[in-house]
């Protein structure tokens, strides 16, 4: 019953450093996404892959690469962490239809210092 | 563009009270329309959805939330708040060219009094 996992759960960065946060889900979902959580703006999209093999730009994508490495994994690298990037990242999967909403991760809480 | 408002940032009542949480969408043609939840430290739950059919929709928890499409609303509704109802509520839709992709309002915070 994991559903979808997110590691690492808090991760401390230095400015410019690059890290790749890891998301697996385990429900056969063809769609997988990517949201950044900030206080006030409630939760934005980085990147989604609609399918295997796909990837598309959100709505704050700048900064970020994602890889869709199997139907199962998705992630998201941050190549030179800026303190901007500081946020709570969620990733989510669903089956792409009209008819479900997303299942979420348990987030990641990523400072940049 | 598309987009999903929610007016209110923080919401305080005392238990027993009755919730309404406003979300307001801005899509063309057919829309699908979320509430989710958050408790603190915890990831976004589904608690109600709409797709068509009938505007009122019963959720989890005592939740429901009624679809105006002249209004362009989609509020969350509760007729008697508990403490254990205190988190953040989010707003979610979909729709037009965009069908999969959710866009989130910004969140409203309830605090709910003992």
């Amino acid at each position: 019953n994991a559903g979808v996992t997110q590691t690492p759960k808090f991760q401390v960065l230095k400015t410019g450093q690059s890290m790749t946060l890891q998301c697996a889900q385990d429900m056969n979902h063809n769609s997988m996404y990517w949201y950044r959580q900030d206080p006030g703006m409630g939760l934005r999209l980085i990147y989604y892959s609609a399918s295997e093999g796909t990837t598309d730009k959100g709505e704050v994508p700048n900064g970020y690469n994602v890889s869709r490495l199997n139907k199962r994994e998705f992630s998201l690298r941050l190549e030179s962490a800026a303190p901007s990037q500081t946020s709570v990242y969620f990733c989510a999967s669903s089956d792409g239809s009209r008819l479900y909403g997303y299942t979420f991760g348990s987030g990641t809480r990523l400072t940049v210092v | 563009a598309q987009s999903v408002s929610q007016h209110n940032h923080h919401v305080i009542l005392s238990e027993a009270a009755s919730l309404e949480l406003g979300c307001n969408y801005s899509y063309g043609g057919t829309v699908n329309l979320f509430w989710y939840v958050q408790y603190p430290g915890q990831h976004l739950q589904l608690l109600l959805k709409y797709f068509s059919g009938d505007p009122l929709v019963k959720g989890i928890k005592g939740f429901e939330a009624e679809f105006i499409k002249s209004k362009f609303s989609f509020n969350l509704r509760k007729p008697s708040v508990q403490w254990s109802d205190t988190a953040e509520y989010f707003c979610a839709g979909s729709g037009g060219t965009s069908y999969g992709k959710l866009t989130f309002g910004q969140g409203t915070i309830l605090t709910v009094h003992p």
